[in-house]
């Protein structure tokens, strides 16, 4: 079983809508987590970051972490076209070396 | 200097081949990251270093790769007769220890095909 599970998708939503990204882990060592996008045959780039339990808003994006179901969610109000990309979920314990575990990855693809 | 820079973009190579990939954290970065992405899939933990020091190295290092970081500052990834099961996006990034974040700024990857 991996540490970190997420949902590969292909998601399509049409324009406008809320879409919701969610990941589950099973290491409870986990203390920081991360939501990166990538776009297609580029490196991820960090959309938000929290260390702890409840929700973080950031413009139209609001990350939410449930650490006693070991579960995060990242949702997207009015979804754009500009928003097809694939998300990766990621985590990391406090202190130590830090390396990054990934989840696989979900793609999104949002209509015109 | 605003991130995380990785050279060359994409190599072809033919089995058997070496090759070297290089990246150059962002300035002051003082750790460095490398990670293999194949096609679907997260990227996975590679190694890493803390200045010049290699502190870790997963089991998906094999003998075939090596890493180095000689002065601190950029870092090369090299990989000795390569094989096919190589061909992936190599991702490097860096992080500042002084930072109160623990995030991971990522660079544009190396993508590897080994024909």
């Amino acid at each position: 079983q991996k540490e970190v599970e997420q949902d590969p998708g292909p998601l399509s939503v049409p324009e406008g809508a809320i879409v919701s990204l969610n990941c589950t882990y099973s290491n409870s060592a986990f203390q920081y987590f991360m939501w990166y996008r990538q776009y297609s045959r580029k490196g991820p780039e960090l959309l938000m970051y929290t260390y702890s339990s409840g929700n973080k808003e950031d413009g139209r994006f609001t990350a939410q972490v449930d650490k006693s179901s070991k579960y995060i969610s990242l949702f997207i109000r009015d979804s754009q076209p500009s928003d097809s990309a694939t998300y990766l979920c990621a985590m990391t314990p406090r202190g130590g070396y830090q390396k990054v575990t990934f989840g696989t990855g979900t793609k999104l693809q949002v209509i015109p | 200097d605003t991130g995380v820079s990785q050279d060359p973009r994409h190599k072809i190579t033919k089995r058997g081949q070496n090759v070297t990939f290089r990246c150059d954290p962002i300035s002051e970065h003082n750790r460095l990251y490398w990670y293999r992405q194949t096609l679907g899939q997260g990227p996975e933990f590679l190694t890493y270093f803390q200045n010049e020091a290699q502190l870790e190295k997963s089991r998906l290092l094999s003998d075939r790769f090596s890493a180095e970081r000689p002065k601190g500052s950029f870092s090369t990834l090299e990989i000795q007769r390569t094989e096919q099961g190589d061909s992936a996006m190599y991702l490097c990034a860096s992080r500042d220890l002084t930072s109160r974040t623990d995030t991971q700024y990522f660079g544009p990857g190396t993508r590897l095909t080994v024909l």
